[in-house]
């Protein structure tokens, strides 16, 4: 049976102090890796795919990494705006997305 | 371009109700996938349209349904109300899941059902 698991499931950072946040997952026929990011009561927002082991992808202070059996996503430097939950969704071969249940950062200044 | 639209944004209902929900894509997608999600079990995968088809299906009871018209729009559909049904309802839209890395989904913002 597919499973991701994300930890830690919060996470409470002072601004500037880096981290980052695990998605271990078993998933048959993976066709990629997406992570989003959402905010209360929005709906989630796109942050990267990643589609091979060793693969890597940077958006302004974050950064997403993926091997066979785990994918991170590293924050560097986070900003009080960076606070929101980060969702980490392997895309079966059938086109489904399978969702952890997020790590729920906070970023005190 | 626009994103992903969605409405009503808030419903509430009571049980033994039936409800309708509505999902414009973005311009130019043909895939909609519909999520639900609760604080309990997280996001949880509804099903997927694909030209008016169904292509695919979570682990939901047949009171939920939905349907995709030829504009690419979706409905989502659920009757006979549970308690158990209050969730955020998210849509997802995407290119096409199987051209390739064209099958980013984005998300709408949500109707936010509540069943007394």
């Amino acid at each position: 049976e597919d499973q991701v698991t994300q930890s830690p499931e919060a996470l409470r950072l002072q601004e500037g102090e880096s981290s980052s946040l695990n998605c271990s997952y078993t998933v048959s026929g993976l066709r990629g890796l997406f992570w989003y990011r959402q905010d209360p009561g929005k709906g989630p927002e796109f942050l990267f795919t990643l589609y091979s082991a060793g693969e890597e992808k940077e958006k302004e202070r974050l950064k997403a990494t993926l091997t066979k059996k785990e994918s991170f996503l590293h924050i560097t430097a986070p900003k009080p705006e960076d606070s929101a939950t980060y969702l980490c969704a392997p895309l079966e071969n059938t086109g489904k997305l399978i969702f952890g249940q997020g790590t729920t950062l906070q970023v005190k200044p | 371009k626009a994103g992903v639209t969605q409405t009503p944004r808030y419903l509430i209902k009571t049980r033994g109700q039936q409800v309708t929900l509505s999902c414009s894509p973005i311009s130019g997608h043909r895939s909609v996938s519909w999520y639900q999600q609760t604080p309990g079990q997280g996001l949880q995968f509804l099903f997927e349209y694909f030209s008016e088809t169904q292509r695919n299906k979570g682990n939901f009871p047949g009171r939920f349904s939905g349907r995709q018209f030829s504009n690419s729009r979706s409905e989502m559909n659920v009757s006979t109300l549970e308690l158990g049904d209050s969730a955020l309802y998210l849509c997802a839209s995407s290119w096409d899941p199987d051209r390739g890395h064209s099958e980013t989904q984005y998300f709408g913002p949500g109707t936010r059902l509540l069943v007394l």
